[in-house]
């Protein structure tokens, strides 16, 4: 059984650019999470998609955005990258939402920097 | 109120010894309670949870204790391993916070053989 995939596992921008991070949930998960992750301020999430549908938003501004398409699938979204977004995002599905049930499983994540 | 803190932020245990990490909430309303464990270049990986209507829950070596009263749960590894070297997050959810993970900042676990 495949675990979750993120693509790319890394990647450089340069301050400003907009960068497009991409998950494939497990089969049959239908519930995809978006965390990240940096030394400083530890786990952080992002946002949650069940359905296609955002159902819960972390405290990140409007740069940050996602979407979940019918095979629930999901990418998320950085505009007008700052060195600051430097970090590994992981995503994590669950068949239920919430990761009800069995829970979260996480990805290896994308690791990010922005110089 | 969404807080989790987590401690130590380090530990270093013998091979055989027991590891004991220990987390705080906050949120009354968190009823879900994960630890997942991290290795480098991995994502986490979900160990054990509990909810609140147990007081204790064992998995193998693994076994988190709950205090809901002092707002409390802790995770004890039992005959640590030089592979159970890892960081370790406890998280918490529920209630107001909704489905969302907050994770505490972490345990960098060191197992000497």
């Amino acid at each position: 059984k495949a675990g979750v995939t993120q693509t790319p596992r890394y990647l450089i921008k340069t301050r400003g650019q907009q960068v497009t991070l991409s998950c494939s949930p497990i089969s049959g998960h239908r519930s995809v999470s978006w965390y990240q992750q940096t030394p400083g301020q530890g786990l952080q999430f992002l946002f949650e998609y069940f359905s296609e549908t955002q159902r819960n938003k972390g405290n990140f501004p409007g740069r940050f955005s996602g979407r979940q398409f019918s095979n629930s699938r999901s990418e998320m979204n950085v505009s007008t990258l700052e060195l600051g977004d430097s970090a590994l995002y992981l995503c994590a599905s669950s068949l239920l939402i919430g990761g009800q049930g069995s829970g979260y499983t996480f990805g290896s994540g994308t690791r990010l920097t922005v110089v | 109120q969404q807080q989790v803190k987590q401690s130590p932020q380090s530990l270093i245990v013998q091979k055989g010894g027991i590891s004991i990490i220990n987390c705080a909430y906050e949120n009354t309303a968190f009823d879900y309670f994960p630890w997942y464990q991290q290795f480098p270049g991995k994502g986490p990986a979900l160990l054990i949870a509990i909810r609140p209507d147990v007081s204790e829950k064992k998995e193998g070596r693994f076994t988190i204790s709950f205090n809901k009263s002092a707002k409390q749960f802790s995770l004890h590894i039992m005959d640590s391993q030089p592979g159970d070297s890892a960081t370790y997050f406890c998280a918490a959810s529920g209630g107001n916070a909704g489905n969302m993970l907050t994770f505490g900042g972490g345990t960098r676990l060191m197992v000497k053989p």
